[in-house]
């Protein structure tokens, strides 16, 4: 099975700009959560996204936002860019079963580097 | 809400030495506990889980943790380390229902750099 994917792998802009991250989950996974790593504030939770729907968010702006495909594949954007933004975004999936009880286990992608100027 | 306290942020040891990486956490509710390896340029690499039952756990690359409930710990040992073993290490959290399904939101710890010399 192939891993969590995401594109694009880097990525520069400009302070003021938007961008727009994408992540495909591993093959059956319905559940996708993204995470920001930054050296000072470490891995935090952005949000996470099950059938289409967020069902938990964590405490960012509200210029994070994201969203989930019918095939579970999902995006994050980021507006109006800051210094600050700079990071390594991560993208976990993970299985969900048909009494939505889950595995547990979060696979994680390689991340996009967003580097802002 | 969860929080995690990684004790160390580097731990060097030489190769073939024994390692633990300390790690302790906070929560009102139960929980379900992890640690991931993290390799330069990449991204994190489930090395264990501890859910429930025996609380000793074992996990790859000769990894193996022990969940203490009462002193609300999950330490990372490895009895002989290898230069391949040398990354980030992050001890993670997740809340748990009573009905044993969870939450997808982790919590992490600031992470440990395990260095080893040869």
């Amino acid at each position: 099975k192939a891993g969590v994917t995401q594109t694009p792998r880097y990525l520069i802009k400009t302070r003021g700009q938007q961008v727009t991250l994408s992540c495909s989950p591993i093959s059956g996974h319905r559940s996708v959560s993204w995470y920001q790593q930054t050296p000072g504030q470490g891995l935090q939770f952005l949000f996470e996204y099950f059938s289409e729907t967020q069902r938990n968010k964590g405490n960012f702006p509200g210029r994070f936002s994201g969203r989930q495909f019918s095939n579970s594949r999902s995006e994050m954007n980021v507006s109006t860019l800051e210094l600050g933004d700079s990071a390594l975004y991560l993208c976990a999936s993970s299985f969900i079963g048909p009494r939505l009880a889950s595995t547990d286990t979060q696979y994680f992608g390689p991340g996009t580097r967003l580097t802002v100027l | 809400a969860q929080s995690v306290t990684q004790l160390d942020s580097q731990v060097p040891v030489f190769e073939e030495a024994p390692v633990e990486l300390r790690c302790n956490y906070s929560s009102s509710v139960s929980v379900y506990l992890f640690w991931y390896v993290q390799y330069p340029n990449q991204g994190l690499q489930l090395l264990l889980k501890y859910l429930s039952g025996s609380t000793l756990v074992k996990g790859i690359n000769g990894f193996e943790a022990e969940f203490n409930k009462s002193q609300t710990s999950f330490h990372l040992r490895k009895p002989s380390v290898h230069i391949s073993d040398t990354a980030e290490y992050f001890c993670a959290v997740r809340g748990a229902n009573a009905g044993g399904t969870s939450y997808g939101k982790l919590t992490f710890g600031q992470g440990t750099i395990l260095t080893v010399h040869p």
